[in-house]
């Protein structure tokens, strides 16, 4: 298994800023995925982040809104740029191969 | 596409009661199924799985039996304890991808 850590564990920011979440993996990994939880929703799977190559994104997210940084097989960043509202979720982040993957605690991201 | 539906939360019960949470799930193929439960403040952690028909996943005293003939994948525990209060996810992993349900959170009273 892995131990992985996410920085910051919530915060609240204004409309058209932009977060920073960082996810820390105490083991080199070769994928990492970035997932968004909806309040009262389904986690979604927003994008697939191998190191040295660019990022996966599901339907309906672009790398634009959510950037992806993969510096290295312990690291990965997500960006929610221009946030509105709407992007109000819990942000998770996980490691692992198909099916066995391993879960951040997560980081609530609230926009007022 | 693939989605899970479960029941809608929350669930309050009181110790030693039998708890359980439908899970029902439209996938092509033959998906793998899972439980994963979130302890407060802590990650989504693998609780139980499945991978195919017939199996029953069992770990902690939970139990989940894969029904393809009903799509289902209802979780239950015979006795819960206060330790048991979290949030459970239904999830499948189909064409290299995991999908879960909303999640139900279930609160154990002593």
């Amino acid at each position: 298994s892995a131990v992985i850590s996410q920085k910051p564990s919530r915060d609240i920011c204004q409309r058209g800023t932009s977060l920073t979440i960082q996810c820390q993996v105490d083991s080199q990994v070769t994928m990492m995925f970035w997932y968004r939880q909806q309040p009262g929703q389904s986690l979604t799977l927003i994008a697939t982040a191998n190191q040295g190559s660019e990022a996966t994104y599901e339907s309906g997210f672009v790398i634009d809104k959510f950037p992806i940084s993969r510096p290295n097989l312990t690291f990965s960043t997500l960006t929610v740029s221009n946030m509105s509202p709407e992007d109000s979720s819990i942000y998770l982040c996980s490691v692992g191969e198909d099916w066995e993957q391993y879960f951040g605690p997560g980081t609530r991201l609230t926009v007022t | 596409g693939d989605s899970v539906t479960q029941m809608e939360g929350p669930v309050t019960l009181s110790e030693e009661a039998f708890l359980t949470i439908n899970c029902t799930y439209t996938a092509t193929g033959y998906p793998s199924l899972f439980w994963y439960v979130q302890y407060p403040g802590e990650g989504l952690q693998l609780l139980l799985k499945a991978t195919k028909a017939d199996d029953k996943g069992s770990n902690k005293g939970f139990e989940a039996t894969y029904r393809k003939e009903t799509t289902s994948f209802h979780l239950e525990k015979g006795s819960v304890q206060v330790s048991d209060s979290a949030v459970y996810f239904c999830a499948l992993y189909n064409d290299y991808k995991l999908s879960f349900g909303a999640g139900t959170t279930v609160t154990v009273r002593a």
